[in-house]
């Protein structure tokens, strides 16, 4: 069973600092990673993808990826309300079409 | 560039009903995969279409069926509806298969009375 695990939050962080997000994987098979940020109501969107170790920067955004590990992160800097949202880790393996998606992470940005 | 698009945006079924469900992909995008997503979680994977061929079914049962025409456009068929099948039902698209980047549409709500 491929899981993705996530801590559910809600995390909270003040306007203008560091989000860290995490995810975990349990298929050493994973080969590509992926960010998305749903807001409430609405349908997920793509940020950040991820498909070897180390980091990848685009804007206020770092994802990072260490297989060894099997382990996600997303980094948010200089954080701002309209962040605020849930954002999801997903994988998908090689071969495999199929995202498997963790449950998610509520951030909430404090002005 | 349009985006996914999806329809209806919401619908209300009553128990035992069949709904269809449509999706076109990103202009150029070969690839559709269709998920379902319940409140307080992560989609989960039903079907990817890509080149009109079935390249993956989640664990779904066979009420759920799915295809895809030659323009690449994707309708998704939910029969003897149940009460657990309100969801959220999100179409993605990718140009290829495999670990291309999956684009969301604004889903379909489905309300089973």
């Amino acid at each position: 069973q491929k899981e993705v695990e996530q801590n559910s939050g809600p995390l909270s962080v003040p306007e203008g600092a560091i989000a860290s997000l995490n995810c975990t994987y349990s298929d050493r098979g994973s080969q590509s990673f992926f960010w998305y940020r749903q807001y409430s109501g609405k349908s997920p969107e793509l940020i950040m993808s991820i498909y070897s170790n180390g980091d990848k920067e685009d804007g206020r955004f770092t994802a990072q990826l260490n297989k060894a590990s099997q382990y996600v992160s997303l980094l948010i800097r200089d954080s701002q309300p309209s962040d605020s949202a849930t954002y999801l880790c997903a994988s998908s393996g090689a071969g495999s079409y199929q995202l498997t998606f963790g449950k998610g992470t509520k951030l909430s940005v404090i002005p | 560039d349009a985006g996914v698009t999806q329809s209806p945006t919401h619908l209300i079924k009553t128990r035992g009903q069949q709904v269809t469900l449509r999706c076109s992909p990103i202009s150029g995008h070969k690839s559709v995969s269709w998920y379902q997503q319940v409140l307080g979680q992560g989609p989960q994977f039903i079907f990817q279409y890509y080149e009109k061929e079935e390249r993956g079914r989640g664990n779904f049962p066979d009420r759920f069926s799915a295809r895809q025409f030659p323009n690449y456009s994707s309708e998704l068929n939910v029969n003897a509806l149940l009460l657990g099948d309100s969801a959220l039902y999100l179409c993605a698209s990718s140009f290829g298969h495999g670990d291309q980047p999956q684009h969301f549409g604004d889903g379909t709500r489905l309300s089973i009375l």
